[in-house]
């Protein structure tokens, strides 16, 4: 069965920290993954997507992720927080080869101290 | 960016009383999607459509309907608001390259409706 598990429900970082947002799934099939961010009243924008080729995906606002197979993970990072990343995160994993077959995880909450 | 176009951004209307979400894209996906989200909760997908004339429910049963008339629009439709409808619909949209499905979604900006 395909889930995707975010172990985090939230995560509260310093200003100028590292952020790490962890990420789970399963799939029997080769997946696409992605992950969004969603500010306060706003709808879901992309920060950055895996559809099978280079492993590290470099994103928008200095996030990144890395795809590792074997541990089936799919970890957002970034070096330094800042304010502004204050938000909710969704990993979300889908298949080309169907139109509904869309998974997200329950999303973590990021907040940022100053 | 994403051409898809949510209305209205806030509701507020009384029990009994029907309303449509509009939800508007230019990008002419096939693939089209609404979401129900709670504050600080995950999506469950309530409707999504393959193109004209199709659509289906999701996973999270609602009482809402959807029509797909044309490409561009997919509306949803609560015949009798009450509280419990209370929400944030997300409107969503999935493209093609080369014949084949991609993978992202676009999002709309969200319908915040409060049935009091």
């Amino acid at each position: 069965a395909q889930s995707v598990t975010q172990l985090d429900s939230h995560v509260s970082v310093s200003e100028g920290t590292p952020v790490l947002l962890r990420c789970n799934y399963s799939s029997s099939y080769s997946p696409s993954l992605f992950w969004y961010v969603q500010h306060p009243n706003k709808g879901l924008q992309l920060l950055l997507k895996y559809t099978s080729a280079a492993t590290l995906v470099k994103g928008i606002n200095g996030f990144e992720a890395e795809f590792k197979k074997s541990e089936t993970s799919f970890h957002l990072t970034k070096p330094s927080a800042h304010m502004s990343d204050a938000a909710e995160y969704f990993c979300v994993v889908s298949w080309y080869s169907s139109a509904s077959k869309i998974i997200f995880g329950s999303g973590t909450r990021l907040s940022i101290r100053p | 960016e994403a051409d898809i176009y949510q209305t209205p951004r806030y509701l507020v209307i009384g029990t009994g009383k029907k309303i449509t979400l509009e939800c508007s894209q230019t990008m002419g996906h096939d693939k089209m999607y609404w979401y129900q989200q709670d504050p600080g909760m995950e999506l469950h997908l309530i409707h999504y459509s393959y193109g004209v004339n199709s659509t289906e429910k999701g996973d999270l049963s609602s009482e809402s309907t959807v029509s797909r008339i044309r490409t561009e629009h997919f509306p949803l439709t609560l015949e009798s608001a009450r509280p419990s409808h209370t929400s944030q619909y997300l409107c969503a949209t999935r493209g093609t390259s080369g014949g084949a499905l991609t993978g992202e979604l676009f999002f709309g900006e969200g319908s915040r409706l409060t049935v009091l």
